[in-house]
């Protein structure tokens, strides 16, 4: 159990409508950062929060958003869904607000099917 | 850019076979942090190890071992004696410094089937 809990674990959906996605990181970590895995793509990096603040942007769509709010939770907001929005989409927390010094901890993920 | 590439999209093994992971890297950057994450069938992502781009030693830790070679831009991940629990999606990532806060750049991952 990394300590990183993500919600919902599995979500269906149709084209069109909005999801929202939901992380809490581990105890103590002040980075939030959201990556996207589908099976073309691979891990997509999509954002990263330190401390409520927005820390580096990936490859996210304008369609999707994200915040981390002062519980240091983090939510992934994804609108006007899409077919090939289906993917895996992981949270994962660390302490620092650099990615590569130290070790990322990965949530169970959340399964979005857009049907 | 940095780009990870994972040439063996699947591997098959038989169990306490010794199987090699590959990960070829690219980075114009001469600092960088390379890792190694495995995901189980249950799908969350676990850490296994972190090495810099000054550290070339060799590490080993119980069955696993990492060969880091800069001069191929290469770090490779062996498993000795396979075992089913080895099953899983073996992810190689790359993080440059010199750029600033740049996030975990994966490979495509390499799915390793160990069978009993």
């Amino acid at each position: 159990d990394s300590g990183v809990t993500q919600t919902p674990k599995h979500l269906i959906t149709a084209t069109g409508q909005r999801v929202t996605l939901r992380c809490s990181p581990r105890s103590g970590d002040l980075s939030v950062y959201w990556y996207q895995q589908s099976l073309d793509q691979g891990l997509q990096f999509l954002i990263q929060y330190y401390n409520g603040e927005e820390r580096a942007k990936g490859n996210i769509l304008e369609r999707f958003s994200a915040q981390q709010f002062p519980d240091l939770h983090s939510e992934l907001n994804l609108s006007s869904l899409e077919l090939g929005d289906s993917a895996l989409y992981f949270c994962a927390s660390s302490l620092t607000q650099v990615a590569n010094t130290g070790e990322l901890f990965f949530g169970e993920g959340s399964r979005l099917t857009v049907l | 850019a940095q780009k990870v590439t994972q040439a063996q999209t699947e591997i098959s093994v038989v169990e306490k076979e010794d199987v090699t992971l590959d990960c070829v890297y690219e980075t114009r950057d001469t600092t960088y942090y390379l890792f190694w994450y495995k995901q189980p069938p249950s799908g969350e992502l676990v850490f296994l190890i972190r090495r810099n781009s000054f550290d070339e030693q060799n590490e080993i830790s119980g069955r696993y071992s990492w060969n880091f070679q800069k001069s191929t831009s290469s770090f490779n991940f062996t498993i000795t004696a396979s075992q089913v629990v080895d099953s899983a999606v073996y992810f190689c990532a790359l993080s440059e410094v010199l750029r600033g806060n740049t996030p975990l750049v994966f490979g495509k991952g390499t799915r390793l089937s160990v069978i009993a």
